[in-house]
Parts: structure tokens; sequence; C-alpha cells
């Protein structure tokens, strides 16, 4: 089935390490994107990639970094210089916009950090 | 983002009844999207509005968007324990634009 993975599903950092987040579509589309979720305040976006091995920083970029070396794979490390990672992590893709054609963007299922 | 506001921000209702949730945007939409999510999971697509007075429906489910594009409202009909859920509004801004703004979402309870 096509669609969006993330992995893990739940995980627990202690402070001060980094964490990578993953995220595998095999939907081919051509953009990915991070969001970070916390209650109350919507998603807000962290980081964006259109093409491979390029992205662009989002809303909250800071503390975070990202790599985009296959078109399929988009993950998130989660660094020690962010100062409260504790959040809902999701990974989402879609094909690119166009200036007749809006783009849906699909999302996967969620990833859980905790920093212990 | 406070670009994008939805109102309510939560809601209960008996289940069988009528329901509208509002999303208002403060700049004029290209893209309006909806989406569903349940808590602690990811965000299931229901419906992208752009053109102003569209109208789309999905078995019980409508979503408008005003002519100004700059409102959306989704309403759904006869609420079952199944639409339970966080509904959030996406928008786009521009042309082109390959990243949605969202608002701050809707908690939806029905009472069986």
């Amino acid at each position: 089935d096509g669609g969006i993975t993330q992995s893990p599903k739940y995980l627990f950092r202690k402070e001060g390490q980094n964490v990578t987040l993953s995220c595998e579509q095999n939907l081919n589309h051509d953009a990915m994107y991070w969001y970070r979720q916390d209650p109350g305040q919507g998603l807000r976006l962290i980081y964006y990639s259109q093409i491979v091995n390029d992205f662009q920083k989002g809303d909250i970029a800071e503390g975070y970094s990202v790599s985009r070396e296959k078109k399929e794979s988009f993950p998130l490390t989660v660094t020690s210089a962010q100062k409260n990672p504790t959040a809902f992590y999701l990974c989402a893709s879609s094909r690119l916009s166009s200036r007749t054609a809006g783009n849906t963007i699909y999302f996967g299922e969620g990833s859980w950090l905790t920093v212990v | 983002s406070q670009e994008l506001e939805q109102s309510p921000q939560s809601l209960i209702v008996q289940e069988g009844k009528n329901l509208t949730i509002n999303c208002t945007s403060s700049k004029t939409l290209y893209g309006l999207y909806w989406y569903k999510q349940k808590y602690g999971e990811g965000l299931i697509f229901l419906m992208m509005l752009q053109k102003g007075g569209e109208e789309k429906s999905h078995e019980k489910i409508t979503a408008k968007l005003d002519e100004k594009k700059q409102q959306s409202s989704l309403h759904i009909t006869a609420s079952q324990p199944s639409h339970a859920g966080i509904y959030l509004c996406g928008a786009a801004y521009q042309t082109g634009a390959n990243n949605l703004f969202f608002g701050t979402g809707t908690r939806l309870t029905v009472i069986p």
C-alpha cells in the first residue's frame, strides 16, 4: 500500500542527546515536510523539501536538522539545541503545487518524542 | 501563525445533531484544506476548496468556501460517534505554495 511511514512511534530522549525521526514515503511525491504539533497550537512547520538535496527552513527550524538524500526519505534530527523538544512530530508529503492546481499534503501517523 | 482562526475550539454534541465548524483567514486564501485527526495520530485529508463559493460534500460532511475566499465552514449532518476527533483547516496563501498554515483545530465529541 502507498503511504507515509514514520518511525519510531514513541521515543524517549535524555537531555543533551540528539535523536533522529525517520520518514519514508512511497507515493512518488517530490515535496516532503516536517511539522510539530503542540497542544493548543496547531501544526507548525519545521522544514520542507521540494527536491532531493535541497530543503528550506520553516517557521521553527532552530534546533532541528534534516537531510534529503533520496526522494523517498526525509529524516528529522532533533538536536540538543532544541530547548523544548517534547512534542508530536508529523511528517508529510505532496506533489508540487502549480499555478493552476493546489497540492494535497498527506500525513504520516506521527511520532511522539518525550525528553526525560 | 494567527492568520487562521478556527471556532469553536471544542464542541460537544448529541449523536444525530448537526454542527458547524468555522475557519477564518485574515488574508485571501488560494486554497483551503480540511483534515480530521484522531488524538495522537496522523491527519486524514477530507476536502480541498479553491474557488470562491465552492462547496464540496463527502458522505455527511459538507465544506464551503465563501465568495471572498477568507472563510470556510465545515458542516456535519446527523453526527455520529465516528465523527469525533480534531478537525483542522489548512490554508495555502499563494499560487504554487507548497506549505500549509494550520488553524489550532476544533475538538469534536459526539455523545451516543
